[in-house]
């Protein structure tokens, strides 16, 4: 079945580093794929998405790359704020399932002062 | 706009106990889902309303339910709990494009 792989599960990096989570997916008709940052006691909240159309997509400090061919996406956090720490997840929808997400297990970041 | 809303934000059952969840959807929005996140198992798809109907669904037993009303509002319904149905159960809706937008969470102890 649909399935979405993330990586590390933990990730710790000194403030003002990069921080870097991996994911890949099984679904080909996979086209969607947007990714979410958990803060404790609140719900998910996007911080970024692509489309299997484009490459490439940034967003001030955050970026992500989509490697359609071999099912890998990734997301580049620069210059790591304190307010960065939380757990991300990596996901992925198809056009004819959009509300049926699948998501990666999770990465906490943590950021060390 | 106001964000997703779910009520109530905490709740303790007992098992075999039945139990029901609210959501609000952000206005305009007529697409509701909902996700069970647990530790082990992580965020799960339970199912998908769009227009009062059931449009998607997820591998979870009968004992999971749901249903939306003409205004959109949301509510899942959990019977006969049993202890591994504790867990954070998210709301989450979405308008004409893809993205989806989670509530906080309706946070459930199964004793």
């Amino acid at each position: 079945g649909e399935n979405v792989e993330q990586h590390p599960s933990t990730l710790s990096v000194q403030e003002g580093d990069s921080a870097v989570i991996k994911c890949t997916y099984s679904d080909s008709a996979s086209n969607y794929f947007p990714w979410y940052k958990q803060e404790l006691g609140k719900g998910p909240q996007l911080i970024i998405d692509i489309r299997s159309n484009v490459g490439e997509k940034k967003d001030q400090r955050i970026a992500v790359t989509l490697n359609k061919t071999a099912k890998h996406f990734s997301l580049h956090i620069t210059e790591t704020q304190p307010e960065d720490s939380a757990v991300y997840f990596c996901a992925a929808s198809s056009y004819s399932s959009a509300s049926k997400i699948i998501f990666g297990s999770g990465t906490r970041l943590s950021i060390r002062p | 706009k106001a964000g997703v809303t779910q009520t109530p934000r905490y709740l303790i059952k007992t098992r075999g106990q039945q139990v029901t969840l609210s959501c609000s959807p952000i206005s305009g929005h007529r697409s509701v889902s909902w996700y069970q996140q647990t530790p082990g198992q992580g965020l799960q798809f339970l199912f998908e309303y769009f227009s009062e109907t059931q449009r998607n669904k997820g591998n979870f037993p009968g004992r999971f339910s749901g249903r939306q009303f003409s205004n959109s509002r949301s509510e899942m319904n959990v019977s006969t709990l049993e202890l591994g149905d504790s867990a954070l159960y998210l709301c989450a809706s979405r308008g004409s494009g893809e993205t989806q937008y989670f509530g906080p969470g309706t946070r459930l102890l199964v004793l």
